[in-house]
C-alpha cells in the first residue's frame, strides 16, 4: 500500500485566494512526522512546513498552514493569499520513527498553478 | 507497491571508502532522475539531474568527481560517493520521472549514508 497519497494531480487557484492540497497517510507507528516541500520548475526541493504526530496544534509557517486530521490519516497543506511565486509542485512525504533508517516517504505530488 | 526502488536504505562504512546507490524504476521507463540530498534545514538539496544516455547535469557546488552519476538505461540510475567522508554523511534520495515533465514524479525511499 503507498503510504502517502495525493490524490489531486493539478490544482488552479485564482490569485489571492486559499487553496487546500489534500494528502493522506498510512502508517501503523504511533510516532511519525509529516512533511510539505515544494518544487519550483529549477528541481530543487523546498521545505515548507512539518507536523509532528504528537503535535497537538496544527503546524503554521507564514502562509502555510497544515490541516492535520489523525484519526482521518490526513495533513492537507492549506495556502492562504495564493501568489503567483506558488505556482510549482508540492510533495507530501513522512518520517516513521519505527524503520531507523529516518527515510522519506513521498507522494506523487500536486502541480498547482495559481491564475493571474 | 513501490515505484522506483532505492538501494540500498542504509550504509555505514568507513572514510575512504566508496559507495554506490541505485536507483531503479519498476514499471516505467525513467528518462530522467534526480538526485537530492537532504540537509538538516529539512530541505532537499538537488544534487543532479541525469537522463538516459548522456551525461548528468550537475547543480553548482556539487563536485562531479565525487557524485559520480550515471544513468545507463531507462530504468536505472547509479550514484556514486567517491572516497566517502564523514561530510559526505547524509540523507541522499533519488526520484524518476516518465517522458515528459508533467508526468508524476516518483521517489525513491532514500538512502541513510553514515561515513565513521
Amino acid at each position: 500500500a503507498q503510504k502517502i497519497t495525493q490524490t489531486q494531480p493539478g490544482m488552479f487557484v485564482q490569485e489571492k485566494e486559499a487553496v487546500t492540497l489534500d494528502c493522506t497517510y498510512d502508517t501503523s507507528d504511533q510516532s511519525y512526522g509529516l512533511f510539505w516541500y515544494k518544487q519550483p520548475s529549477s528541481g530543487e526541493m523546498i521545505f515548507l512546513i512539518y507536523q509532528g504526530s504528537y503535535d497537538e496544534q496544527n503546524a503554521t509557517e507564514g502562509r502555510y498552514s497544515l490541516n492535520f486530521q489523525k484519526a482521518r490519516k490526513s495533513a492537507n497543506l492549506v495556502i492562504s493569499a495564493s501568489q503567483l511565486g506558488d505556482s510549482a509542485m508540492y510533495f507530501c512525504a513522512m518520517r516513521e520513527a519505527l524503520t531507523g533508517t529516518n527515510n522519506l516517504f513521498f507522494g506523487t505530488g500536486t502541480r498547482l498553478t495559481v491564475i493571474p | 507497491g513501490a515505484v522506483v526502488s532505492q538501494h540500498p536504505s542504509r550504509v555505514i562504512c568507513k572514510s575512504g571508502t566508496s559507495v554506490k546507490i541505485e536507483c531503479r524504476s519498476l514499471d516505467f521507463q525513467a528518462t530522467t532522475m534526480f538526485w537530492y540530498r537532504q540537509f538538516p534545514k529539512k530541505s532537499l538539496m538537488l544534487m543532479a539531474t541525469s537522463n538516459e544516455g548522456s551525461k548528468a547535469t550537475y547543480e553548482q557546488g556539487v563536485e562531479k568527481d565525487k557524485f559520480l552519476i550515471n544513468h545507463a538505461s531507462l530504468t536505472l540510475s547509479t550514484l556514486t560517493v567517491t572516497s566517502a567522508h564523514p561530510e559526505d554523511s547524509s540523507f541522499y534520495i533519488c526520484s524518476a520521472r516518465a517522458l515528459s515533465s508533467h508526468q508524476p514524479q516518483h521517489f525513491g525511499d532514500g538512502t541513510r549514508l553514515s561515513i565513521l
